[in-house]
């Protein structure tokens, strides 16, 4: 079945470092492909998606390229803020369009100043 | 806009108590989902409505869990009788359709089974 794999956290990075996280899916078709944040006490939000292969997502910096070889969807940002502490969760939606999300099991960021 | 509201946003209750959880989405949206999620664990969709109708459910455990959406617009949870695994956060999801993919989340209701 469909599923996805994120890096194990916390990740600890200093304000300004260059952020990676990690993730990788398993899924039949073509599906779509979505970070979401979970800030400190608030709901998740939508960061970026991205709805085919070579694709590109970005918002507030943070960027992700749809690669269907590799079948990854790896977050990027190139200097990170202590604002962007939270976790992070990397989702798939199936090609089927049904609109259910499958999601990994998030990515804990913190960062110092 | 309003966002999706969630109500309590916080629950703790007995093993073997009954708890409800309520839900209002965004305005408009026909689709709503209720997740899962488990502490240092991703969401996980227990149930899918299309307007009032149930779109997916095939990971509710109907013997303890129900929902209902009647008028389509909110929707109920309910937990009858909880078990101590139950404790996790519970998190309502909306979309303008389920071809829509972009799901706006509430803040989700943390529930504690002691």
């Amino acid at each position: 079945g469909n599923s996805v794999t994120q890096m194990e956290g916390p990740v600890t990075l200093s304000e300004e470092a260059f952020l990676t996280i990690n993730c990788t899916y398993t899924a039949t078709g073509y599906p779509s492909l979505f970070w979401y944040v979970q800030y400190p006490g608030e709901g998740l939000q939508l960061l970026l998606k991205a709805t085919k292969a070579d694709d590109k997502g970005s918002n507030k910096g943070f960027e992700a390229t749809y690669r269907k070889e590799t079948t990854s969807f790896h977050l990027e940002k190139g200097s990170v803020q202590v604002s962007d502490s939270a976790v992070y969760f990397c989702a798939l939606s199936s090609s089927s369009n049904t609109g259910k999300l499958i999601f990994g099991q998030g990515t804990t960021l913190q960062v110092k100043p | 806009e309003a966002g999706v509201a969630q109500s309590p946003r916080y629950k703790i209750i007995e093993k073997r108590q009954s708890v409800a959880f309520w839900c209002n989405p965004i305005s408009g949206h026909a689709t709503l989902y209720w997740y899962q999620q488990i502490l240092g664990q991703g969401p996980k969709l227990l149930i899918q409505f299309q307007n009032n109708g149930v779109v997916d459910d095939s990971q509710l455990p109907k013997d303890r869990f129900s929902a209902e959406r009647l008028k389509g617009v909110d929707s109920t949870l309910k937990i009858q009788p909880a078990k101590l695994e139950d404790s996790a956060v519970y998190l309502c999801a909306s979309s303008l359709s389920s071809w829509n993919t972009e799901a706006f989340f509430g803040q989700g209701t943390r529930l504690t089974v002691v």
